[in-house]
């Protein structure tokens, strides 16, 4: 059983808002991920982190930012949420090879948060 | 540059018949993992089965089996004796074993009739 987290698991809010998506993992994988997925769409990454104080930018370019102070924990914030920031966000985390208990090292996900913005 | 193709946007199925989903990767890397993800409705990604590029028996998990052809770089999931619960979008999936980087199809919406 995958032992990663995600709230708020639905949010609506305003234009301008600043918000911040948790997720936390306590499987304790270096690599963390996250996902925007619009509804019945491919996952599209924007950021991931392959340890501590490490952030990259995914594939989609994104307004969102990211922060790795610990392990576990990898929120992803958004300044002034805008009705186009409207979507999925899915957070997952894959040991390294090495670290996980089974050479698959697949990516463990989050149930994921419905973010609406008026 | 690593691409995943599922030409499938949507299949349906009778139910307790067989299905097989498409997938095809283009990697010039000899180490890599194939993944299919099941994502119902309700969102969440569930990890179905893992088939290694230096596997050289097809992986099976249950009623799923990967149908995996090295030189076509083809990687399809075989569903047998479909259930109304399959029905949802797969997603396929290729990890880069340097760097550890996944790539994802576009999924296939799978419906399983009555």
């Amino acid at each position: 059983e995958a032992d990663i987290y995600q709230t708020p698991r639905y949010l609506v809010i305003g234009t301008g808002k600043k918000i911040t998506l948790e997720c936390s993992q306590t499987m304790g994988h270096d690599k963390m991920y996250w996902y925007q997925q619009d509804p019945g769409m491919e996952l599209h990454l924007i950021h991931y982190s392959y340890g501590v104080n490490s952030t990259e930018k995914g594939d989609l370019s994104s307004e969102s930012t990211v922060s790795r102070i610990r392990t576990e924990h990898f929120p992803l914030t958004l300044e002034s949420a805008r009705p186009s920031h409207t979507s999925q966000y899915l957070c997952a985390s894959s040991a390294v090879p090495g670290q996980g208990t089974r050479s698959y090292n697949e990516q463990f996900f989050g149930p994921g948060t419905r973010l609406t913005v008026l | 540059a690593q691409k995943i193709t599922q030409t499938q946007p949507g299949m349906f199925v009778q139910e307790k018949e067989a299905v097989t989903l498409d997938c095809t990767y283009d990697t010039s890397d000899q180490s890599y993992g194939l993944f299919w993800y099941k994502q119902p409705s309700s969102g969440e990604m569930i990890f179905l089965i893992y088939q290694g590029s230096y596997d050289e028996q097809n992986a099976t998990e249950g009623r799923y089996s990967l149908n995996f052809q090295k030189a076509r770089k083809s990687a399809n999931l075989v569903i047998s004796a479909s259930q109304l619960g399959d029905s949802a979008m797969y997603f396929c999936a290729m990890r880069r074993n340097t760097g550890n980087q996944f790539y994802f199809g576009t999924g296939t919406s799978l419906t399983v009739i009555p």
